[in-house]
C-alpha cells in the first residue's frame, strides 16, 4: 500500500531535549515536505526536499533542522525544542513539484 | 501576507443541501489550486484541483470553480453528506520550480454536514 508513515503519532518531551520524527514513504517519491499545523493558522510548511541531498527552508524554518540522505526518508530533527514547537506536524511527499501530496498521519508534540 | 485566505472558519449545512467553501488568493502567479480535505487524527487527502487555464472541474459531487479575474476559487459539495464533514483546505502553487512552486495553504474551513 502507497503510504508516508510518520513515527511516532504522539510525543510529549520537556523543552531542550533534541528529538527526531521521522517521515518515510514508498512510492519512489523525488519530493518531500513537513508541514505544521496549528489552531488558526493552518498548515504551514517547514523545509522542503526536491530530492537526496537537496533541502530548503519553508516558511517557518527556525528551529527545526532536516536530512534527506536517501529517497524515501526526510526526518525533521529539532535540536532544542521549545514551548512554541508544540504543534501537530505532518510530512509529505509527491512525484515532483508540480504533483499533489500524500501526507502522513500527523505527529503530535508537546513541548512542556 | 497571507496570500491564500479561508475568509470562513466554519460552516454548517444540512444533509442533502449545497456547501459552498470559498478561497481567495492574492498572489497572480499562481497557476494551480488544489482542494484538500483533513479528517481528525489523520493527514490531509487531495480532493479536486483545478488549473488557471479551466474554470471549473468536477469530479462527482465535487465541483471546483475558478474565477480569475476576481482571484477566488470555491468549492461545492452536492448533495452534501454527513461523512463530508471534516476541515477543508485550499492549495495554491506557481508556476516554476524553488519555493514558488511550492504549494500555500489557507488556514481551513470546517464543514459540518448535519443529518
Amino acid at each position: 500500500e502507497a503510504q508516508v508513515t510518520q513515527n511516532p503519532r504522539y510525543l510529549i518531551t520537556v523543552t531542550g531535549k533534541k528529538l527526531t520524527v521521522t517521515c518515510s514513504q514508498n512510492m519512489n517519491h523525488e519530493y518531500m515536505s513537513w508541514y505544521r499545523q496549528d489552531p488558526g493558522l493552518g498548515l504551514r510548511q517547514i523545509y522542503y526536499s526536491m530530492n537526496v541531498e537537496v533541502t530548503d527552508k519553508g516558511d517557518v524554518p527556525e528551529g527545526y533542522k532536516v536530512s534527506r540522505k536517501e529517497k524515501r526518508n526526510f526526518p525533521l530533527i529539532l535540536e532544542s525544542p521549545s514551548p512554541n514547537q508544540t504543534s501537530l506536524y505532518f510530512c509529505a511527499s509527491s512525484w515532483s513539484l508540480n504533483e499533489k501530496l500524500f501526507f502522513g498521519s500527523g505527529t503530535q508534540l508537546s513541548v512542556l | 501576507d497571507q496570500q491564500v485566505k479561508q475568509n470562513s472558519p466554519s460552516l454548517s449545512v444540512q444533509e442533502g443541501r449545497i456547501s459552498i467553501l470559498n478561497c481567495d488568493y492574492t498572489n497572480s502567479m499562481f497557476d494551480y489550486f488544489l482542494w484538500y480535505k483533513k479528517y481528525p487524527a489523520e493527514g490531509p487527502t487531495f480532493l479536486i484541483s483545478i488549473s488557471s487555464i479551466k474554470d471549473k472541474n468536477e469530479d462527482g459531487r465535487f465541483t471546483v470553480f475558478l474565477n480569475k479575474s476576481a482571484k477566488h476559487l470555491s468549492l461545492h459539495i452536492v448533495p452534501s453528506q454527513p461523512g463530508d464533514s471534516a476541515v477543508y483546505f485550499c492549495a495554491a502553487k506557481g508556476r516554476g520550480g524553488g519555493s514558488q512552486g511550492n504549494l500555500i495553504f489557507g488556514k481551513g474551513t470546517k464543514l459540518s454536514v448535519k443529518p
